[in-house]
């Protein structure tokens, strides 16, 4: 069955550098996810997508944006990055607008910034 | 949505039942349970969740208590594959006032199984 597919898998920025991530969900899928896990740390909620617009907002930095397409994927674009931002950072989709709480991660996104 | 609690840590013996509790006194009559778990640095994975009901899938059981302060997870026949960081979490559906489906995940419990 088809996944959750994020790219890239690996990452590596400088400080002060922009960066993009981006995530595909499962095929009618409408709704998307964003979380940032920190060494050590419990995944964190960012920010989520139902229909294109932001339904939840989460610890998202002021230097962090995201959208969702009208093909469903979502890009999450960050810049200035900092050393802290270094992280897994995980997309995960659902139907109809999570109703569920039935969540499909993806395998993530691995940001590291020197 | 409630607090959960969870112990850090717990061992648990190839094949036998791995039996994971967390408590939840201050769940709401329309807060759902949900388990996730993650096996190191993937992507977390959904197991089952219930609101009053023992539910089981192919995958674990999820004992409730009937006051609904605290539940069970258990694994019938843990594998090493299943070790990883079980998260337990108490989420209110949209109909009844809850966020977007977004889950909250706190401190889990890390389950090492040992052969």
């Amino acid at each position: 069955a088809a996944g959750v597919i994020q790219s890239p898998r690996h990452l590596i920025k400088e400080k002060r550098e922009t960066a993009t991530l981006k995530c595909y969900p499962i095929p009618r899928h409408d709704t998307v996810y964003w979380y940032q896990q920190g060494p050590g740390q419990d995944p964190q909620f960012l920010i989520s997508f139902y229909e294109k617009m932001q339904s939840d907002k989460g610890s998202i930095p002021d230097r962090f944006s995201a959208q969702q397409f009208s093909d469903y994927h979502s890009e999450l674009n960050m810049s200035s990055l900092e050393l802290g931002d270094s992280a897994l950072y995980f997309c995960a989709s659902t139907p109809h607008g999570g109703n569920t709480g039935e969540l499909f991660f993806g395998e993530g996104s691995r940001l590291t910034v020197l | 949505d409630a607090k959960t609690t969870q112990p850090p840590s717990m061992d648990c013996a190839e094949g036998r039942a791995a039996n994971l509790p967390c408590n939840h006194s201050t769940i709401s009559g329309n807060e759902y349970v949900y388990w996730y778990r993650q096996i190191h640095s993937q992507g977390p994975q959904y197991i089952i969740h219930g609101l009053k009901n023992n539910e089981t899938n192919e995958m674990a059981s999820l004992i409730i208590t009937e006051d609904r302060k605290s539940s069970t997870l258990i694994l019938p026949h843990a594998t090493l594959r299943d070790t990883a960081v079980y998260y337990c979490i108490a989420r209110k559906p949209l109909e009844y006032g809850g966020s977007q489906g977004n889950l909250i995940f706190g401190k889990g419990t890390k389950l090492s199984v040992k052969p």
